[in-house]
């Protein structure tokens, strides 16, 4: 079963304005990480935020978690038309080696 | 360049035909991975390799095989088992240490489709 829920599914913003993206899971996770997909091509790695971290900044990314509500956001700063992509949570369990990829928010920056 | 090859980027299978992916890696990884994609939605895990020799089935490992025979390389072979096979395919590879807190790096993907 998929571990994450992305909200919204699709996001359209207009160039220069701030996105955010939400990611609910549903049990206690070693660390929730954030890719990027363009379409039709493979994800990409953006940012990792550990399990005992609240926030984490990476260039214009800023990741919050909150584990008593299983919950993160992604925040992307003054957005570019070339952010336009799907992206994605996953996250990571103790005992077990595998990523569990949420159902994604297709984001649209218009120029 | 390190990274992970996949191929062939598109693929066309006859309905009742077996079919074998190709995912090849030069990272040094030992973990590997097999997830699904079908247009608009997330990746499903279809299996998983920690080390050499031994895989786990992940959450829609029905009608799908892998072997890990290489460090390097985790064929996966859609069976004519899988009765809607057409998706997205897309492998990565992790190093799986410290509680998998590190990133995993994917493939560029396959999509098959049955005609």
């Amino acid at each position: 079963s998929q571990q994450g829920e992305e909200d919204p599914q699709a996001l359209s913003i207009q160039e220069g304005e701030n996105a955010t993206m939400n990611c609910s899971y549903k049990t206690s996770i070693n660390n929730l990480q954030w890719y990027r997909q363009n379409s039709g091509r493979g994800l990409v790695h953006l940012i990792l935020i550990r399990s005992n971290e609240r926030e984490k900044h990476s260039g214009r990314l800023r990741v919050t978690l909150d584990t008593s509500k299983k919950s993160s956001s992604l925040l992307i700063t003054a957005s570019r038309a070339a952010d336009t992509a799907s992206y994605f949570c996953a996250t990571t369990t103790s005992g077990t080696y595998k990523y569990i990829f949420g159902t994604g928010t297709r984001l649209k920056v218009l120029a | 360049d390190g990274g992970i090859t996949q191929s062939p980027k598109y693929l066309f299978r006859k309905e009742g035909q077996n079919v074998t992916l190709s995912c090849e890696q030069n990272l040094n990884h030992d973990a590997m991975y097999w997830y699904r994609q079908d247009p608009g939605q997330g990746l499903r895990l279809i299996y998983y390799s920690q080390i050499v020799n031994d895989f786990q089935k992940g959450d829609i490992a029905e009608g799908y095989s892998v072997s890990r025979e290489k460090k390097e390389s985790f064929p996966l072979t859609v069976t004519s088992a899988q009765k809607n096979p057409t998706a997205f395919y897309l492998c990565a590879s992790s190093i799986p240490y410290d509680g998998l807190n590190t990133e995993a790096f994917f493939g560029q993907g396959t999509r098959l489709t049955v005609v």
